[in-house]
């Protein structure tokens, strides 16, 4: 059973269109993120949402919305992407100040 | 912003030598230190959460020590084995955050030369 699942796992798009990319975790974590890994193969955080509200919301524009209908899944919606949205994007979930565990990502390629 | 930085950027060891890299981290406000372990086309995976000064952590063959005062941690790999070959990345908790606003460092990454 994968703790941390992410869908999908590649996703192909063109430049204007709007997608999603879902996450749900099944280890009873409170706490679940957005982190993004950019050019130079930094991890950064997006978002952090404990128990489905919005706890941290980083320098992020205002087309990308996450939204937890429950404690177990932390969705991430893309409006009007954009080429240097391309990127791999992972979701990750933990318990107080454990450790966060990690989805495999989701690259996403804007053409 | 916070600064995490661990070097070298890459490293390859010949299979059975020692090895250890570095992360520095600000020395001031600190909460935790978390090490992670990151194979291609896998997710992170956790190996250390490090909080106390002078702390030594310890996962088979694999160690990391602590320097709060100074900003730094290493990562020890005694008798190094292909399947260590992955990125290891290191990621800093300030005091006055949640795991939320961890910092994490680029890694280093680490080739085993059978």
């Amino acid at each position: 059973d994968t703790a941390v699942s992410q869908t999908p796992k590649y996703l192909v798009t063109q430049m204007g269109n709007d997608k999603s990319i879902k996450c749900e975790q099944n280890l009873g974590h409170d706490t679940m993120y957005w982190y993004k890994q950019d050019s130079k193969k930094f991890l950064k955080i997006m978002f952090s949402y404990n128990n489905k509200e919005l706890i941290i919301n980083e320098t992020v524009p205002n087309r990308f919305s996450p939204k937890s209908p429950d404690k177990a899944h932390l969705n991430l919606h893309i409006n009007s992407l954009e080429l240097g949205d391309s990127a791999v994007y992972f979701c990750a979930s933990s318990h107080l100040t454990a450790s966060p565990f990690f989805g495999s990502g989701t690259r996403l390629t804007v053409v | 912003i916070l600064n995490v930085e661990q070097s070298p950027q890459s490293l390859h060891v010949q299979e059975g030598d020692s090895t250890n890299f570095t992360c520095s981290f600000p020395s001031s406000n600190f909460y935790a230190l978390h090490w992670y372990r990151w194979e291609t086309a896998k997710s992170p995976e956790a190996l250390f959460v490090m909080t106390l000064n002078g702390d030594e952590k310890k996962k088979g063959r694999i160690s990391a020590t602590l320097n709060t005062k100074e900003g730094y941690s290493y990562l020890y790999i005694k008798g190094s084995q292909p399947e260590d070959s992955a990125t290891y990345l290191c990621a800093f908790m300030a005091g006055n955050f949640g795991n939320e606003k961890l910092t994490f460092g680029t890694g280093t990454r680490l080739t085993i030369i059978p």
